[in-house]
């Protein structure tokens, strides 16, 4: 069963740009989380999905976030204007159901650097 | 509100056995979750316990909870040098099943 993909791996970008983070969850997966996890910290969420509608996007910073999950699979989130504190690795995860106990996969994240 | 606090490293000898601690705040919390996490990788669940459990055991990993206290731990057995890792402590509650997590202990696992 292939995992979580990411893309890209990583990403340097000057602040006021703009960048896009692409991610494919596991097959069949209903539910889908971008999150934020900033260098010594663990994981934030900033959004999650079930099929194509969103649940949860109460810590996303929606005057430069953007999310979204075309068809129920694949999603994108982008930064534009990216700030400095943006800096931090971005992961993405999915998992069959929302409901607790249901394990979510993580994929390898993509690492944004903002200079 | 909802907080998770762990110690931030902790090493042990190989062979040894590792205890990794961590407190939450919500009693609310109905899942508590270990996750671990590796260099460049993303987060591989390692176990998770349900509330009304006060110890889960699986191979190497023990999982102990005190609800009363709101203390969750993980023990592993003959840690191995594989075992060194960043170990991650979430959990969540019926009302919003989002994974909220502290901030990580480093385990380094010396030969």
């Amino acid at each position: 069963e292939a995992g979580v993909a990411q893309s890209p791996r990583y990403k340097i970008i000057e602040k006021r740009q703009s960048v896009a983070f692409w991610c494919n969850p596991i097959s069949g997966h209903a539910t889908l989380y971008w999150y934020q996890q900033i260098l010594g910290q663990g994981p934030k969420l900033l959004i999650q999905f079930q099929n194509n509608g969103v649940v949860d996007d109460s810590q996303l910073p929606k005057d430069r976030f953007s999310a979204e999950r075309l068809k129920g699979v694949d999603s994108t989130l982008k930064i534009q204007p990216a700030k400095l504190e943006d800096s931090a690795v971005y992961l993405c995860a999915s998992s069959q159901s929302s409901g607790g106990g249901n394990e979510q996969f993580f994929g390898p994240g993509t690492r944004l650097t903002v200079l | 509100g909802e907080d998770v606090e762990q110690s931030l490293f902790l090493s042990v000898r190989e062979g040894d056995s590792s205890v990794i601690n961590c407190t939450y705040t919500d009693s609310s919390s109905t899942y508590l979750y270990w996750y671990k996490q590796e260099p460049g990788a993303g987060l591989q669940l390692l176990t998770y316990i349900f509330s009304n459990m006060d110890m889960k055991q699986d191979q190497r990993l023990t999982v102990l909870l005190n609800k009363k206290d709101k203390h969750l731990s993980l023990r592993i057995a003959d840690t191995q040098t594989g075992d060194s890792a960043i170990y991650f402590c979430a959990e969540s509650t019926d009302s919003s099943y989002k994974l909220i997590f502290g901030s990580g202990t480093r385990l380094l696992v010396r030969p």
